[in-house]
């Protein structure tokens, strides 16, 4: 059973917002959601995490619905270098995370 | 730079080799990962270290599959017997306990042939 479920793919216009959804209906209640984004051929790059309540920093705006089943990672003014595979990821258990598929972004000039 | 390193980045064996990749995490993270990617999946957790102790294995990791971190600095990760099915990037991260936020290296990509 998958742990977070995200589209395969999305596009978005250059210079316009890009919402990245997530679900993830099974995450315990002190867990907290992870985004990364994976540039192609490089390593994933930590955006932003949280656990209730929205969150923001210079890359990104996280929005967690207030049952927690799913959030929104939204990128406010898209550009062709967010180009990138964006993965939710939840903790499983201890320290091990799941990535699952990613959603791949392409945004277009 | 200071961030996270690993060696080699590409690495091209034949199968029934043993292969050893090396990682170098951001100096004073505790916390080393190991994960491995193939072809359009997201990494998979393999193994986590907090210090030199390593604390959790996944079902991923086989006996063919060993992890050190002998001074809490640097880690290896060493495949026996390689398969091809082994062929993938393996992905080494670190982070600063307490917090959960991993810093990634660019990989060593694997080709067993």
């Amino acid at each position: 059973d998958a742990k977070t479920t995200q589209p395969t793919s999305m596009d978005c216009a250059e210079g316009r917002a890009a919402n990245l959804p997530c679900n993830h209906s099974t995450i315990s209640g002190n867990e907290y959601v992870y985004w990364y984004r994976q540039i192609h051929s490089q390593g994933p790059q930590y955006i932003i995490h949280g656990l209730k309540n929205n969150e923001t920093n210079e890359m990104a705006s996280l929005i967690i619905t207030e049952d927690r089943k799913s959030s929104t990672l939204i990128l406010p003014h898209a550009t062709l270098r967010d180009t990138a595979v964006y993965y939710c990821i939840v903790r499983v258990t201890g320290n091990q995370f799941y990535f699952g598929t990613g959603t791949s972004l392409t945004v277009i000039p | 730079d200071t961030g996270v390193s690993q060696d080699p980045r590409h690495k091209i064996t034949k199968r029934g080799q043993n292969v050893t990749f090396r990682c170098d995490p951001i100096s004073e993270h505790n916390r080393l990962y190991w994960y491995r990617q193939t072809l359009g999946q997201g990494p998979e957790f393999l193994t986590y270290f907090q210090n030199e102790a390593q604390l959790e294995k996944s079902r991923l990791l086989s006996d063919r599959f060993s992890a050190e971190r002998p001074k809490g600095s640097f880690s290896t990760l060493e495949i026996q017997r390689t398969e091809q099915g082994d062929s993938a990037m393996y992905l080494c991260a670190s982070s600063l306990a307490p917090s959960h936020e991993q810093y990634f290296g660019p990989g060593t990509r694997l080709t067993v042939t």
